[in-house]
């Protein structure tokens, strides 16, 4: 069974751009998660979608935003890109939605802003 | 606030020497633990949770709900246990994981 797969694995932006990264989650997971990774703040949670519904959100600003289809596939997309955006964009999906679910990571979208 | 702790930001440790990698939790309801693990070059991965109780990779994880812990161990640790260990909870049902910073393992010959 093929993992979650990320597109594209690196990008290079500038600042004022926007960007949307996409997440294709395992066959069969419904639910959709985003993480930020950054050297001083770690990994920090975006966004969870089930069934191309917004469940959660983490304290982003509104310039970060995402969405998922009906066939599980989600992107996020950040607008009006700052310097401190440059991070390691990761997904991971899961079968459900219960905060039970182990969470399945993709090898991330490296986003440097320039 | 939701809030894990991993005191350890690096570990070194003998081949054959016991492991603990320390994490500690900050959530007043019933918290959903897990441990993730990340081998160089390869992608976060789970490495156990708490609800299922079982041995992974000959580590194991016991929820102290009093001292609120979820440390993690192994009796005789294996080269290839080098890693970066990041200790998460998740709350109130959600799939919202909140990450420790993580410790990074290191096995010496």
């Amino acid at each position: 069974k093929a993992g979650v797969t990320q597109t594209p694995r690196y990008l290079i932006k500038t600042r004022g751009q926007q960007v949307t990264l996409s997440c294709s989650p395992i066959s069969g997971h419904r639910s959709v998660s985003w993480y930020q990774q950054t050297p001083g703040q770690g990994l920090q949670f975006l966004f969870e979608y089930f069934s191309e519904t917004q469940r959660n959100k983490g304290n982003f600003p509104g310039r970060f935003s995402g969405r998922q289809f009906s066939n599980s596939r989600s992107e996020m997309n950040v607008s009006t890109l700052e310097l401190g955006d440059s991070a390691l964009y990761l997904c991971a999906s899961s079968l459900g939605p219960q905060g039970s679910e182990p969470q399945h990571f993709g090898d991330g979208t490296r986003l440097s802003i320039l | 606030a939701q809030r894990v702790t991993q005191p350890e930001k690096l570990l070194s440790v003998f081949k054959g020497a016991p492991v603990e990698l320390k994490c500690n939790y900050s959530y007043s309801g019933s918290p959903e633990l897990f441990w993730y693990v990340q081998y160089s070059r390869q992608r976060l991965q789970l490495l156990l949770r708490h609800i299922s109780r079982e041995s992974i990779k000959g580590f194991t994880a016991d929820l102290n709900k009093g001292e609120t812990s979820f440390h993690l161990k192994k009796p005789f640790a294996q080269e290839e246990d080098s890693a970066m260990y990041y200790c998460a909870l998740s709350f109130q049902g959600a799939q919202k994981l909140v990450f420790g910073q993580g410790t990074r393992l290191t096995i010496n010959p």
